[in-house]
């Protein structure tokens, strides 16, 4: 099947705009993950999903970071005033269950490349 | 160890040996453990997990370790193969209130060279 979706694949934008990235969840998955990841570094977590709450933003940098979903479905990762320190690959991960009874193996999508000039 | 920067460790290994990739986890509370394979432009893909009541699992080609005393984790791949080339990062979850966040580790960049 179908598996993690996240459109754009790359995003150039510059400083001080605001952006939006899309991540699409397998189907049937009701644990959705944003993670960021840096040139040389492992991905880091940034925000967790449970159907349409945030369970866990304590990785959000800081108030420019804000994620949504609102149908538990589809999310969307908003980050305003762009810096250039934002720049990096946005992953995007699903769960079919996301805890409970312990984690479960997170699927992660293709990522968006985000460059601030 | 887990010291942050781009000077990831290397492995490079000739096509049909076997491969040994270490980890060092941070968190002696961490009860899941998870090994990803990272190509070049794409997203972490799963091989293989581990829960800390078990201390080997075995996959197809790769078996993964746990040494909870050491907090110590490695991923064996046997007869490795060109596209096995990747970066392979380990990961970690808390659980409890955390159990929705992994903490990965630095990557180790596997070369298997023909």
């Amino acid at each position: 099947g179908a598996g993690v979706s996240q459109t754009p694949s790359n995003k150039v934008t510059e400083k001080g705009k605001y952006v939006e990235l899309r991540c699409d969840p397998i189907s049937g998955h009701t644990a959705l993950y944003w993670y960021r990841q840096s040139l040389g570094q492992g991905p880091e977590f940034l925000i967790y999903f449970q159907g349409t709450g945030a369970a866990d933003d304590s990785g959000l940098p800081n108030d420019r970071f804000f994620a949504v979903r609102p149908e538990g479905s589809v999310s969307t990762l908003k980050i305003q005033r762009t810096e250039r320190g934002d720049s990096a690959v946005y992953l995007c991960a699903s769960s079919l269950e996301g805890g409970g009874g312990g984690a479960d193996t997170q699927y992660f999508g293709p990522g968006t490349r985000l460059t601030v000039l | 160890g887990e010291s942050v920067g781009l000077h990831l460790p290397t492995l490079s290994v000739q096509e049909g040996d076997n491969s040994i990739i270490n980890c060092a986890y941070s968190n002696s509370a961490s009860d899941y453990f998870i090994w990803y394979k990272q190509e070049s432009g794409k997203g972490p893909q799963f091989i293989i997990d581990i829960r800390s009541n078990m201390d080997k699992r075995q996959g197809q080609r790769v078996t993964v370790l746990l040494n909870k005393t050491v907090k110590h984790l490695s991923l064996q791949i046997a007869a490795t193969q060109p596209g096995d080339s990747a970066v392979y990062f380990c990961a970690e979850n808390a659980g409890g209130t955390s159990y929705g966040k992994l903490t990965f580790g630095q990557g180790t960049i596997l070369t298997v060279h023909p």
